[in-house]
């Protein structure tokens, strides 16, 4: 059973424009969250992460939002650029750290 | 800086054959891990090492293998290559359990299994 989940295996979206890429959990014990990015023949890298007590954190162009009673986050990217375009991962470690679970990724594809 | 380096980037099997994946990172991280991906499928993880000297299972461990070497280096068998493990494969290594924890993958591993 999948304990991350991103329902939309892709997205397009024009240059300038806002992208929101959409991720949902179902274990409530995840306090810690993830985004990946991960362009084609690469491995993925850390993009942005936020902690069970913030809401929202940013870093630039990218903001990730945490909704916890709806065991949902978001990761909005403004304004989009073509080189934006990747495949994002959302992930969660479990409680100890030993391991980490990644959704099914969604494929951004920013249009000039 | 290397970080996490995996060989070879490309490998066909046949079925049956056997292959090793290697993985070495130099970030003294003590985790290690190997995911696969699959269209659809996401990352998902076969093995892993919390630290030198022990390994577990992960979501998808059958048909496979694993050796924690030493700290630096983590290697991930396949005895009998099968067309289902047609797949990119992925290392990653991580701090275990540090606050703004974060895995650092590799270039990736893509195998096809014929």
């Amino acid at each position: 059973d999948q304990q991350v989940k991103q329902n939309s295996p892709s997205l397009s979206v024009q240059e300038g424009r806002i992208s929101i890429l959409n991720c949902d959990y179902t274990n409530s014990m995840f306090d810690y969250f993830l985004w990946y990015k991960k362009y084609p023949a690469e491995g993925p890298t850390f993009l942005i992460s936020i902690s069970s007590i913030k809401d929202k954190n940013e870093d630039g162009r990218f903001t990730v939002f945490l909704n916890k009673s709806a065991k949902h986050l978001s990761l909005h990217i403004v304004p989009s650029q073509p080189g934006d375009s990747a495949v994002y991962f959302c992930a969660a470690p479990a409680y100890n750290f030993n391991k980490f679970y990644f959704g099914s990724g969604t494929k951004l594809n920013v249009k000039p | 800086n290397a970080g996490v380096t995996q060989t070879p980037k490309f490998q066909v099997l046949k079925t049956g054959q056997s292959m090793t994946l290697q993985c070495a990172q130099d970030m003294n991280h003590n985790s290690m891990y190997w995911y696969r991906q699959d269209p659809g499928m996401g990352l998902r993880l076969i093995y892993y090492s919390a630290s030198e000297g022990t390994t577990d299972k992960g979501e998808v461990p059958n048909g496979y293998n694993v050796s924690r070497l030493n700290k630096r280096e983590f290697s991930l068998r396949l005895e009998s290559a099968a067309p289902s493990q047609t797949s990119v494969y992925f290392c990653a290594s991580s701090t275990q359990g540090t606050l703004n924890e974060k895995l650092f993958f590799g270039s990736g591993t893509q195998l096809s299994v014929l």
